[in-house]
């Protein structure tokens, strides 16, 4: 079963607070991404992994870090959320440069 | 940089009538980049619809078809008739390599609502 899950779907936090969303996919691929879209904009990309401990920043990467210990698992953390960061997030995985991704279905983040 | 630009943030289009979401690219890649159409339904994250990895070919899925234009660097969905179930956000996408690291650009989305 070909998936890619995210926790939590929803969330709302205070500015300042620390957030933590996870990733989690079944289907071995070594790259994995967190991408967050906003309202008349396309996926911004926020951070890329090739492998477990092996993450690049992405185009937006500013106000977020991310951890990857495991090939199957990605996080991506806000310490100390502002409320620009209020959006949705997606996370994708896939076969290095075979070009498709398999998306999770989303969490959509609010910080008040 | 690489650029994907979805002119309609939303179509709305009655039953059985034809449909078409424009997409235009800018890559900077010195190779042709790959395109992709994504869609994303209610509640669901972005899955495959098509891909078209050459130029002048043309992908299709679901009814859906969209021809890769390198000449008008373009690539547009199209579908003859629409149902009702194919309303949902359609994302046009090119992949690329640039400097070693292969890259995703994602249209801004158009939403379709598909009226009975």
């Amino acid at each position: 079963d070909m998936k890619v899950t995210q926790m939590p779907r929803y969330l709302i936090k205070r500015m300042g607070e620390n957030v933590l969303l996870e990733c989690g996919q079944d289907m071995s691929h070594e790259t994995m991404y967190w991408y967050r879209q906003d309202p008349g904009l396309g996926l911004q990309l926020i951070y890329i992994s090739y492998d477990v401990d092996s993450n690049s920043e992405g185009d937006i990467p500013k106000g977020y870090r991310v951890s990857r210990k495991k090939r199957e698992h990605f996080s991506l953390i806000l310490d100390s959320a502002k409320t620009n960061q209020t959006s949705v997030y997606f996370c994708a995985s896939s076969f290095w440069g075979l070009g498709e991704q398999y998306f999770g279905p989303g969490t959509r983040l609010t910080v008040l | 940089g690489d650029s994907v630009t979805q002119t309609e943030g939303q179509v709305t289009v009655s039953e059985s009538k034809s449909l078409i979401i424009n997409c235009t690219y800018s890559t900077t890649s010195i190779a042709y980049p790959n395109l992709f159409w994504y869609v994303r339904y209610p509640g669901e994250g972005l899955q495959l619809l098509l891909k078209v990895i050459t130029a002048g070919q043309k992908g299709s899925s679901r009814g859906f078809e969209a021809t890769y234009n390198k000449e008008t660097t373009s690539f547009h969905l199209q579908k003859a008739s629409v149902q009702e179930s194919d309303s949902a956000v359609y994302y046009c996408a090119l992949g690329a390599f640039n400097t070693g690291n292969y890259k995703y650009v994602f249209g801004a989305g158009t939403r379709l609502k598909v009226i009975a």
